[in-house]
């Protein structure tokens, strides 16, 4: 199975500045369609996820620009250019390339 | 409005089972992929399975196979997890969800709770 390595655990932020969560795969996300299925979740307290970020880069319908996504192969970036109160909660990366899907341990973002 | 509501949890012994359903509305639920991912108390996301569209394929988490099966009801729109020989580490609330990964809107149950114990 793909290993998904996400880091920092935690991530303390101070609000209007950037932030930026790191996620590793044990292989390479490209898939034979020549997609990379790489995908971001935030995960408000108390909340269902929500998909942010789809195919490394592409922002879902009502998610702030100030959400972006890079990354290929097997190291992928979510990064918050101002972080809002809104924001906090815990943030996983996906991936949908390989069977089984797998999830990122999960990065909580939490105001300093 | 969109909706996926889960229902069918609560408790069960060790070795036990529980059906769970997803009853889907607001979208073409017979045109599309489902999942039912899980999540322990107090931690992570984890996937459980997949069903496309039509029911013709079908994946699993290691963790679940060969005891739980995902089905589906396009007529009904409604999604299922039948889930057996149930382990203490099944112990989550469960969530149903439209196109993980589809270029399409994505949409999430509020979770229906699992509690494996004696």
């Amino acid at each position: 199975d793909v290993v998904m390595t996400q880091s920092p655990l935690s991530l303390p932020v101070t609000l209007g500045q950037p932030a930026s969560i790191s996620c590793r795969s044990s292989q390479s996300l490209v898939h034979s369609d020549g997609n990379t299925y790489l995908i971001w979740f935030q995960q408000r307290p108390g909340q269902s996820p929500r998909r942010l970020i789809y195919k490394v880069s592409n922002r879902d319908s009502g998610v702030p620009d100030r959400f972006s996504g890079s990354g290929s192969g097997t190291d992928f970036t979510l990064k918050i250019s101002r972080v809002e109160a809104e924001d906090v909660g815990v943030y996983y990366c996906m991936q949908a390339t390989h069977w089984p899907v797998t999830f990122g341990g999960g990065t909580k973002v939490e105001v300093k | 409005q969109v909706q996926l509501v889960e229902s069918g949890g609560g408790v069960v012994q060790p070795g036990g089972s529980l059906r769970l359903s997803c009853a889907a509305s607001g979208f073409t639920f017979g045109t599309s992929g489902m999942h039912w991912v899980r999540q322990a108390p107090g931690k992570g996301l984890e996937w459980v399975a997949f069903i496309r569209y039509d029911g013709r394929i079908k994946n699993y988490a290691d963790s679940v196979k060969g005891r739980f099966t995902i089905s589906r009801d396009n007529s009904k729109n409604t999604l299922f997890l039948q889930m057996n020989s149930l382990r203490r580490e099944d112990t989550a609330l469960y969530y149903c969800a439209k196109g993980l990964a589809a270029a399409a809107p994505v949409y999430w149950g509020q979770g229906t709770m699992v509690t494996v114990s004696s």
